[in-house]
């Protein structure tokens, strides 16, 4: 497609429970970012990836997320034994390559609400 | 530690009129600064950016300001149209071989007819 896609576009979790959460980058997109937007907050960093290598992990909240993009392209971030502090919108961007001349294209989100 | 502030919530504009967003960051190792608008349910989107060696940068209606001593950027949006109506960020990064960004936590513009 010509933007960036998630799915699910809202999520509502026991608390507990496990979550997956999708991401379709644009097609040839090198660098993919995973970020967590709190309700009246920005969005922060969770974690990056350039083609299948996770380079940067240092913003995932603990070590119940855990985000993957095995073949280089579609990723996945996974939150295990959801907590009420997780709930969130979850933004997924690309770009295509890494540098700062290249821009982001964010995803709509995932909104994560966990209860 | 918020390291990209922006301490206005809300701004309210008359259509016609020049809307100033500010932003202020506490790290000198940030030297690409850029400006993200936001509508509801969506992602955010880029608007304009700035590299540490300028001070301006200008497409359209948008102008961005870089005062590196004061660390201190701001949006000019002149002028300003109800379609504007979004909330903005800031947001800033450094040199780290990839553009992880640090975002402020947003200015909701509403532009009133």
């Amino acid at each position: 497609g010509a933007g960036v896609s998630q799915s699910p576009r809202y999520k509502v979790a026991k608390r507990g429970q496990d979550v997956a959460l999708r991401c379709d980058p644009i097609s040839g997109h090198v660098s993919l970012f995973w970020y967590q937007q709190a309700l009246g907050q920005g969005p922060e960093f969770l974690t990056y990836f350039q083609n299948e290598a996770q380079l940067d992990k240092s913003g995932l909240p603990s070590d119940r997320f855990f985000a993957e993009r095995p073949e280089g392209s579609v990723s996945t971030l996974k939150i295990q034994r959801t907590q009420q502090e997780d709930s969130a919108v979850y933004l997924c961007a690309s770009s295509l390559g890494p540098g700062t001349s290249y821009g982001y294209t964010f995803g709509s989100g995932t909104r994560l609400t966990v209860v | 530690d918020q390291q990209v502030k922006q301490n206005s919530p809300s701004l309210s504009v008359q259509e016609g009129r020049i809307s100033i967003l500010n932003c202020d960051y506490t790290n000198s190792m940030f030297d690409y600064f850029l400006w993200y608008k936001k509508y509801p349910a969506e992602g955010p989107t880029f608007l304009i950016s700035i590299s540490s060696i300028k001070d301006k940068n200008e497409d359209g209606r948008f102008t961005v300001f870089l005062n590196k001593s004061a660390k201190h950027l701001s949006l000019h949006i002149v002028p300003s149209q109800p379609g504007d109506s979004a909330v903005y960020f800031c947001a800033a990064s450094a040199n780290t071989g990839f553009q992880k960004l640090v975002f402020g936590t947003g200015t909701r513009l509403l532009v009133s007819p």
